[in-house]
């Protein structure tokens, strides 16, 4: 199993282009996230999802979109990149919700984006 | 929302000594709070978790207690080592998917 894989590791943008972070999982999880993680700070929520189909938005979700067409991708596209979106994002994949490991999140190596 | 407040966000042990990571949340309807390790440059990774109908849960030198009328919880590492030296999230979820982070504790253990 290669877990969660996200592309690219790095990227540098100019402000106002788009670009998308690839997410893929090979563990059949039902539940996906994107969190951003700026230097010393926290993670953040950007948006979720539950299942093929259904997304919802987190804590932080202007400027980004995202899409569940399958199970296994949960891509996230960033519109007209602004500075404030310079970060590490995290995308992120479990089994549901519960102790015991079932609750537990597998996090992606990170992508780590600079816009300039 | 769901709001997850963290403190302190730094902590310095020697090594032997005990380290206490306190978090409060927001949303009485929580109902979950995992705790993540993460590694300088790593990925964030679980390291125990407890639902709202327990009290506390240990493994091995951690530990993690909750209140649910204070709506707080705590971390607790025993002996510490410095391959304990991390940055520790605390998060809370009401359910639906929705996981919410605190700001994080770097804890540095020193030898």
């Amino acid at each position: 199993n290669a877990g969660v894989t996200q592309t690219p590791k790095f990227r540098i943008l100019k402000i106002g282009q788009s670009m998308t972070l690839q997410c893929t999982q090979d563990m059949n999880h039902n539940y996906m996230y994107w969190y951003r993680q700026d230097p010393g700070m926290g993670l953040k929520l950007i948006y979720y999802s539950v299942g093929a189909g259904i997304t919802d938005k987190g804590e932080v979700p202007n400027g980004y979109n995202v899409s569940r067409s399958t199970t296994e991708d949960f891509p996230l596209r960033l519109e007209l990149a602004a500075p404030s979106q310079t970060s590490v994002y995290f995308c992120a994949s479990s089994y549901g919700e519960g102790t015991g490991g079932k609750g537990e999140l597998f996090f992606g190596e990170g992508s780590r984006l600079t816009v300039l | 929302g769901e709001n997850v407040e963290q403190h302190p966000s730094t902590l310095s042990v020697q090594e032997g000594d005990s380290a206490v990571i306190k978090c409060t949340y927001s949303d009485s309807a929580s109902n979950y709070f995992p705790w993540y390790k993460q590694e300088l440059g790593k990925r964030p990774q679980l390291i125990i978790d407890i639902r709202s109908n327990v009290g506390e849960k240990k493994d091995q030198r951690i530990a993690v207690t909750l209140n649910k009328t204070a709506k707080h919880f705590s971390l607790h590492i025993t002996e510490t080592q410095p391959e304990d030296s991390a940055v520790y999230f605390c998060a809370a979820s009401s359910g639906g998917g929705k996981l919410i982070f605190g700001q994080g504790t770097e804890l540095s253990v020193k030898p």
